[in-house]
């Protein structure tokens, strides 16, 4: 079945610093892929994402970068601040009877003031 | 706009006891999503549902059942809770079964004791 694998599990920054965090995915058949910002015991939050004919997709401070021959996607997130501070999960749609979500693992960032 | 309602929002339940968690999707969506988010964990796929017919299924207990009805209300039935059941439980909504959105609902805590 789908697989999502996410890198870092924590990443902590400085304020005003970059954040990256990457997932790749198994499935070849995935074609859309949110990322989430949860913060402690709320729901999910999307915050971008990208359709498997795009490469890349901004929104101001938040990027998002697909490649899908590598099976691999990015989110970036420039001048970070301490609202920032959240775990962050990537996510692929698994292509079959539905459009469910396959989350990786998650990513605590800490953003330092 | 109206959001995805879930209830109750909190549950406290003994092991071997009964829970039935309740979803109402944004107007007009016509999909439902159920996700188990355990402790430190990413949300898992349960069950979904399409024009109240079941559309896919994951990692359910055989304990678990869930239906969805004429007005697109979700039931998620919990029976013999365990203690590994306590978890958050998220409904989510989407607009038919392409690539769209899924709109997620503030979850419900549910605590077995």
């Amino acid at each position: 079945g789908e697989n999502v694998e996410q890198h870092p599990s924590t990443l902590s920054v400085q304020e005003g610093d970059s954040a990256v965090i990457k997932c790749t995915y198994s499935d070849s058949a995935s074609n859309y892929f949110p990322w989430y910002k949860q913060e402690l015991g709320k729901r999910p939050q999307l915050i971008i994402d990208i359709r498997s004919n795009v490469g890349e997709k901004k929104d101001q401070r938040i990027a998002v970068t697909l490649n899908k021959t590598a099976k691999h996607f990015s989110l970036h997130i420039t001048e970070t601040q301490p609202e920032d501070s959240a775990v962050y999960f990537c996510a692929a749609s698994y292509r079959g009877a539905t459009n469910k979500l396959i989350f990786g693992t998650g990513t605590l960032l800490a953003v330092q003031p | 706009a109206a959001g995805v309602i879930q209830s109750p929002r909190h549950l406290i339940k003994e092991k071997r006891e009964t829970a039935t968690l309740k979803c109402y999707p944004i107007p007009r969506h016509d999909t439902v999503y159920w996700y188990q988010q355990g402790p430190g964990q990413d949300p898992q796929f349960l069950i979904s549902f399409y024009e109240k017919m079941q559309s896919d299924k994951g990692s359910i207990p055989d304990r678990f059942s869930a239906q969805q009805f004429s007005d697109y209300h979700s039931e998620l039935n919990m029976s013999s809770l365990e203690l590994g059941d306590s978890a958050l439980y998220f409904c989510a909504s989407s607009l038919d079964r392409g690539d769209n959105e899924q709109f997620f609902g503030p979850g419900t805590r549910l605590t077995v004791l």
